[in-house]
């Protein structure tokens, strides 16, 4: 009964590489949420997705920021060209209809750029 | 502009006492309210949560309390236990649409034994 995973754990990358954050939701989830939290702020919003679908991305940066979630496989959060404001802890979380109902979050990757 | 304000950063508290987490939020259309627990290195975990129709609810320790009029939401704790020690973040969602949390800052709660 595994819960939300999120790989890797933390991920240092230099200033114009690309970050690859990836999330496998619950058994049984299909909507999968990003979130990111800056140091000394509370997780904001970013993209809510379901299977081969971007259901709400009003929360993501308009440039180098995508999100997919392919019928097979784990949701990925790509950043290209990170900038140093992109340090953070990104966080994944799951839930099984989308609805007013608690999300199961994952342990969160820490993104580092140097 | 934060629409969840969680204005106490930090409380600190006896083991056995009352603890309690404040929350203030300015979006009159939030209709949802939620209390995540979060250690360190680890993500949040949901604590309780409170619809707008209701002003109390309550789940064994934990006891979260409405007040729409002030726009104004409190986790109350009690008996405060070490292992209650953490970063306690209040969310709120609005009807409609993707059902996206809004979280504020989160308040660092330090039970002490």
């Amino acid at each position: 009964n595994a819960g939300v995973m999120q790989n890797p754990r933390h991920l240092v990358r230099r200033r114009g590489q690309e970050a690859r954050l990836r999330c496998s939701p619950m058994k049984g989830h299909s909507h999968v949420y990003w979130y990111r939290q800056l140091p000394e702020e509370g997780l904001k919003f970013m993209v809510y997705l379901q299977k081969e679908n971007i259901i709400d991305e009003s929360g993501m940066p308009k440039e180098r920021f995508s999100a997919e979630f392919p019928k097979e496989g784990p949701s990925i959060l790509r950043i290209q060209q990170v900038v140093r404001g992109d340090s953070a802890a990104y966080f994944c979380a799951s839930s099984q209809t989308g609805g007013n109902e608690k999300l199961f979050f994952g342990s969160g990757t820490q993104l580092s750029v140097l | 502009d934060q629409q969840v304000k969680q204005n106490s950063p930090s409380l600190s508290v006896q083991e056995g006492r009352i603890s309690i987490l404040n929350c203030d939020y300015t979006n009159s259309m939030f209709d949802y309210f939620l209390w995540y627990k979060k250690y360190p290195a680890e993500g949040p975990t949901f604590l309780i949560s409170i619809s707008s129709i209701k002003d109390k609810n309550e789940d064994g320790r934990f006891t979260v309390f409405l007040n729409k009029s002030a726009k104004h939401l409190s986790l109350h704790i009690v008996p405060s236990q070490p292992g209650d020690s953490a970063v306690y973040f209040c969310a709120a969602s609005a009807p409609g649409g993707s059902e996206k949390l809004v979280f504020g800052k989160g308040t660092k709660l330090t039970v002490n034994p």
